[in-house]
């Protein structure tokens, strides 16, 4: 069974360009997220779907990011414009919501973005 | 919001030795989750457990509720466990996104 796929795996702009990343999730997984870990830090959620709809952005910067899972299934981030803070890596993750009360998550190889 | 402490931040040990790596966080959780990351940022889970212990191989996680405290402990250490060790609380239900510590960074030399 194939894993979470994540797209670019590295991505090098310049401050003020947009860029985006996909997260195509395990077969079958309902749920999604979008994580972003600073260096040297664990990561933060940033949001959660639930089939197509996004159950948790309360992290995540509207101002700048943005974030659809249109058919319930592969994701995309967005950021528009890139700040020089935004350099981290974005981890996409997905799970199974089966109703119990605690469900494994499976993690992506994540994005590195540099933003120079 | 459960806060997540580990220690150490960084550890470096001879191969063979057994090695532990604990976790603190502040509220209750449904369950807590250990995970490891190599170079190059994929996260891979270890353990999902929410009471007593749970083995895997020369991987052990234990779990103290009332003390609000995990370990995970690596015996017979070789020099492919060097990675960095991350614990993760699930605080609420279900599909909830999870609060992370911080991480250990382990290196374990020949």
């Amino acid at each position: 069974e194939a894993g979470v796929v994540q797209s670019p795996r590295y991505k090098i702009i310049e401050k003020k360009q947009p860029v985006a990343f996909w997260c195509n999730p395990i077969s079958g997984h309902n749920t999604l997220y979008w994580y972003r870990q600073n260096l040297g830090q664990g990561p933060e959620l940033l949001i959660r779907y639930e089939n197509e709809e996004a159950v948790d952005d309360s992290q995540l910067p509207k101002d700048r990011f943005s974030a659809e899972r249109l058919k319930g299934v592969d994701s995309t981030l967005k950021i528009q414009p890139a700040e020089l803070g935004d350099s981290a890596v974005y981890l996409c993750a997905s799970s199974y919501l089966r109703g119990g009360p605690v469900i494994e998550q499976y993690f992506g190889p994540g994005t590195r973005l540099t933003v120079t | 919001k459960n806060e997540v402490e580990q220690s150490p931040q960084n550890l470096t040990a001879q191969e063979g030795e057994f090695i532990t790596i604990n976790c603190s966080y502040s509220v209750g959780i449904s369950a807590l989750h250990w995970l490891q990351q190599h170079p190059g940022g994929g996260i891979v889970s270890l353990f999902m457990l929410s009471s007593g212990k749970k083995k895997h191989g020369r991987l052990i996680a234990t779990i103290n509720i009332q003390e609000k405290h995990s370990s995970l402990h690596i015996t017979a250490s070789h020099p492919r466990d060097s990675a960095v060790y991350i614990c993760a609380a699930h605080s609420g239900g279900g599909a909830d996104g999870l609060t992370f510590g911080k991480g250990t960074h382990l290196i374990i030399q020949p």
